[in-house]
């Protein structure tokens, strides 16, 4: 099973500032990599897959990348309706396996 | 629009089985597949099982195997988790999420709304 690690596990910034969240898999996924937004009492929602392609209405403040082992998310300006749980999934095998989540705090 | 809804919360004493619906709505049903992803309280996503909706393949994660089925209606575009045995800790949030129909890699583009099981004696 691929594990995937997120770091960091909380990360506390203020709106407006650029932020990046890192994801590790234990071994290469390719670039079959997505990262999915969540926040209190919702479902997931996917923002970003294929490492770098941003989902159907997903604002171009959310940018991916990264192919192998290690992938990062940056939010360039950070919105007030950005303050959620953020999780990475490798897709590359079987079985798909998420990460742990970063949560974004108001600072 | 495309849509996954799912069924309501359940509560269930441990031993029980519990089914899950999920209808999917406003796309071709058989052309995806669907996979079901359960959230414990206050924990992350974990990742149980994939069914294909075009030709019924499965694949489950192994700490389930043995206790979960996953089937599929084409005739009402549902899909269904059944799980049995139950512990308290399968208590959890579980989700249906839209995704390949043939296992080939492919992301989880469509969420359902969650479904509420409560294991309690």
């Amino acid at each position: 099973e691929i594990v995937m690690t997120q770091s960091p596990a909380t990360l506390s910034v203020s709106p407006g500032e650029r932020v990046t969240l890192s994801c590790r898999a234990s071994q290469s996924v390719s670039s079959n990599l997505a990262w999915y937004q969540q926040k209190p009492g919702q479902a997931p929602r996917l923002l970003i897959y294929g490492a770098s392609t941003r989902a159907t209405g997903i604002p171009a403040r959310f940018s991916g990348s990264g192919s192998g082992t290690e992938f990062t998310l940056t939010i360039s300006s950070l919105q007030s309706e950005d303050f959620a749980v953020y999780y990475c999934q490798q897709y590359n095998n079987w079985p798909r396996t998420f990460g742990q989540g970063t949560k974004l705090e108001i600072k | 629009q495309v849509q996954l809804v799912q069924s309501g919360a359940e509560v269930k004493k441990p031993g029980a089985s519990v089914k899950v619906s999920c209808k999917a709505s406003g796309y071709t049903f058989t052309s995806y597949g669907i996979s079901w992803v359960r959230q414990a309280p206050g924990q992350g996503l974990e990742w149980m099982g994939w069914i294909s909706a075009y030709n019924g393949n499965t694949n489950y994660a192994q700490k389930l195997q043995g206790r979960v089925t996953m089937t599929t209606d084409t005739s009402t575009t549902t899909a269904y988790m059944e799980l049995r045995s139950l512990r308290s800790d399968d208590t959890a949030l579980y989700y249906c999420a839209r995704g390949s129909h043939s296992g080939n890699p492919y992301p989880f583009d469509i969420w359902g709304q969650g479904t509420m099981v409560t294991v309690s004696s």
